[in-house]
């Protein structure tokens, strides 16, 4: 079965600076690889999509790559704020297998001031 | 227009009572997703519903849990004769459909504590 790790449960990056967040899937490429915020005691909050044909995705501040061949996404933060600690989930969309959407346990990120 | 509306916030059941978790959706849409959350983990996949039809339920446990989404009304997660390890966060999310647009718009969530 389709498994999904990102590289770390917590992640510290000073302020300012980029924070790279890592996914790795096994087995097949999902249809579309997505990105959620979650905050303590919330629900998580959709923020990027990106297909299996795209290389590279963009919205403000925020920055999603997807490398089919290493079976990986990397999100990218660019100048970190502490308002930007949260817990980042990745999440398969597999309907190109089956229909579900799977998520990984997530990375915890504290932007240190 | 609402968000994913999930009811109660918070839920109490002793052992061996039921436990009934509703999900109303984003207006039009007409997915439904059910997932469970432990403490320090991820969410975890239960069951994918369309209007009246359940269209994967493999992540549910085969007994004591069952799921619906009538053709009016919210979307239900029951748990019969809840034990200890039932207690977690159960998230409902909705999506429009299967199209381009596929992302998933979340619930508050309802915390079932079993005591």
């Amino acid at each position: 079965s389709q498994k999904i790790e990102q590289n770390s449960e917590a992640l510290n990056i000073q302020e300012g600076k980029t924070a790279t967040l890592t996914c790795n899937y096994t087995n097949y490429s999902p249809a579309y690889l997505q990105w959620y915020r979650q905050d303590p005691g919330r629900g998580p909050v959709f923020l990027l999509l990106i297909r299996e044909n795209e290389k590279e995705k963009r919205k403000e501040r925020l920055k999603v790559t997807f490398d089919t061949t290493l079976k990986q996404s990397l999100f990218h933060i660019t100048a970190s704020q502490p308002a930007d600690s949260a817990t980042y989930l990745c999440a398969l969309d597999t309907r190109n297998r089956d229909d579900k959407i799977i998520f990984g346990k997530g990375t915890r990120l504290h932007i240190l001031p | 227009n609402a968000g994913v509306m999930q009811n109660p916030r918070h839920l109490v059941r002793r052992r061996g009572q039921e436990a009934r978790l509703r999900c109303s959706p984003m207006k039009g849409h007409s997915h439904v997703y059910w997932y469970r959350q432990l403490p320090e983990e991820g969410l975890k996949f239960m069951v994918y519903l369309q209007k009246e039809n359940i269209i994967d339920e493999s992540g549910m446990p085969k007994e004591r849990f069952s799921a619906e989404f009538p053709k009016e009304g919210p979307s239900i997660l029951r748990i019969q004769q809840v034990v200890r390890g039932d207690s977690a966060a159960y998230f409902c999310a909705s999506s429009p459909g299967r199209g381009e647009n596929t992302e998933a718009f979340f619930g508050q969530g309802t915390r079932l504590t079993v005591v």
